[in-house]
């Protein structure tokens, strides 16, 4: 299965609002909604920051947002604070007991 | 609370195989799969494979097919990944994952394999 698609990087100002794209095809993210992201510090683990397409788990601030239009998911992060900057990564399961993620995108807080 | 420890680091001539472990506790081991997931030094996370521990049931990613094996101890609440037939490219931070919910809730620490001659 090919990695979903999203930008390789992504830039806003603190208090400003960052949309993130995650691209895939009908197999996968056109097909179910259980597309979930991910974000990951330098030397951490990732950890999941929207399931569902749009369901924070507990714990996450209501600033990260999820939706989902036919084969393009999409994370949104309003009100920029400077540790939101890691790097986001979108996953989506792609039927059959198989999960397939995205290349990763880098946000960056100027 | 659920804690997912794994093993130490590896080093590995290509060619060998390597077994990574992941040990569950803070939940009841045979309700959640556990996925294994990877990523290369500067790269992004690649899905390898996942188990249900609770019949030892698989599916890999059809890229490691042949190469990879997950397997379970019920006993010791424990989740191991094989991968065989080594090659640089296969250095990376191996890392298991607990399946919850259509999404991988729970993450180990990781653990790093390098393959070098």
């Amino acid at each position: 299965q090919s990695a979903l698609t999203q930008p390789r990087s992504v830039s806003g100002s603190p208090g400003q609002s960052v949309t993130i794209s995650c691209t895939g095809t009908s197999s996968d993210v056109g097909g179910y909604n259980y597309v979930s992201w991910y974000q990951q510090h330098p030397g951490k683990a990732p950890k999941v920051m929207i399931y569902d397409v749009s369901k924070r788990p507990s714990g996450v601030p209501d600033r990260f947002s999820g939706s989902k239009s036919g084969n393009t998911a999409s994370l949104t992060i309003s009100g920029l604070q400077a540790e939101d900057e890691a790097d986001y990564y979108c996953c989506s399961y792609g039927g059959r007991f198989n999960w397939v993620f995205g290349g990763g995108t880098k946000l960056t807080v100027l | 609370q659920v804690q997912l420890v794994q093993s130490g680091a590896e080093v590995k001539k290509p060619g060998a195989s390597v077994k990574v472990s992941c040990k569950a506790s803070g939940y009841t081991f045979t309700s959640y799969h556990m996925h294994w997931a990877r990523q290369a030094p500067g790269q992004g996370l690649e899905w390898l494979g996942i188990i249900n521990p609770s019949g030892g049931t698989t599916s890999y990613e059809q890229k490691f097919q042949g190469r990879v094996t997950i397997t379970r101890d019920a006993s010791t609440s424990t989740v191991y990944m094989e991968l065989s037939s080594l090659r640089s490219e296969d250095t990376a931070i191996y890392y298991c994952a607990r399946a919850g919910n259509n999404h991988f809730d729970y993450w180990g620490q990781g653990t790093l394999v390098t393959v070098s001659s």
